[in-house]
């Protein structure tokens, strides 16, 4: 089964510092990976996929990550933080075909925080 | 286009009291999804259906249940709410290859 790790629940950052949400993910076969941010009380907006084409992916908002295969990771990253950052951070995986359901399955989140 | 349609957007209800969260979609997606939210979770997966008449539990289902007449519709029934039904709901679609999934914008409900 699919399973995602987010380590991290809380990370904080200042203004135009690095931002670097972690993410490792099991997978039984080639893992579609997706990154999704969430505002307070709104939904969820795709912020990024990999699925199998460039390992490193860009996003909107300028954010990317890459796909790590020997690490099980698709870390997220963003060079210079933005107070329009702060937010919640999904990392998901689709399941496998042979699964049926072909559902995601989302790591339980990292809340950015961006320090003026 | 409109996506994915969730209606309501909010809900308070009682204890003991009934409720369907409705979905819609229009992108004729044959894979529907509902999700729960809860703080520090993520999101997990309640029920999901393959296509119109086809549903099957996620992973946390009890309290819960679905049909699925039309591929456009995919209603989320709460049958005797539970304050541990306080959440956040998404519904999604996907035409099933894995790589594309429209959400909602989430009802948010509160049981008390």
């Amino acid at each position: 089964a699919q399973s995602v790790t987010q380590l991290g629940s809380h990370v904080s950052v200042s203004e135009g510092a690095l931002v670097l949400l972690r993410c490792n993910y099991s997978s039984s076969v080639p893992p579609y990976l997706f990154w999704y941010v969430q505002y307070p009380n709104q939904g969820l907006q795709l912020l990024l996929k990999y699925t199998s084409a460039a390992t490193l992916v860009k996003g909107i908002n300028g954010f990317e990550a890459e796909f790590k295969k020997s690490e099980t990771s698709f870390h997220l990253t963003k060079p210079s933080a933005h107070m329009s950052d702060a937010a919640e951070y999904f990392c998901a995986v689709s399941d496998s075909e042979d699964t049926g359901r072909r559902a995601l399955t989302f790591g339980s989140g990292t809340r950015l925080q961006v320090q003026p | 286009n409109a996506g994915v349609t969730q209606t309501p957007k909010f809900r308070i209800l009682k204890i003991g009291q009934s409720m369907t969260l409705q979905c819609a979609q229009d992108m004729n997606h044959n894979y529907m999804y509902w999700y729960r939210q809860d703080p520090g979770m993520g999101l997990k997966l309640i029920y999901y259906s393959v296509g119109a008449g086809i549903t099957d539990k996620g992973e946390v289902p009890n309290g819960y249940n679905v049909s699925r007449s039309t591929t456009e519709d995919f209603p989320l029934r709460l049958e005797l709410a539970a304050p541990s039904q306080t959440s956040v709901y998404f519904c999604a679609s996907s035409p099933g290859d894995r790589r594309g999934y429209t959400f909602g914008s989430g009802t948010r409900l509160t049981v008390v």
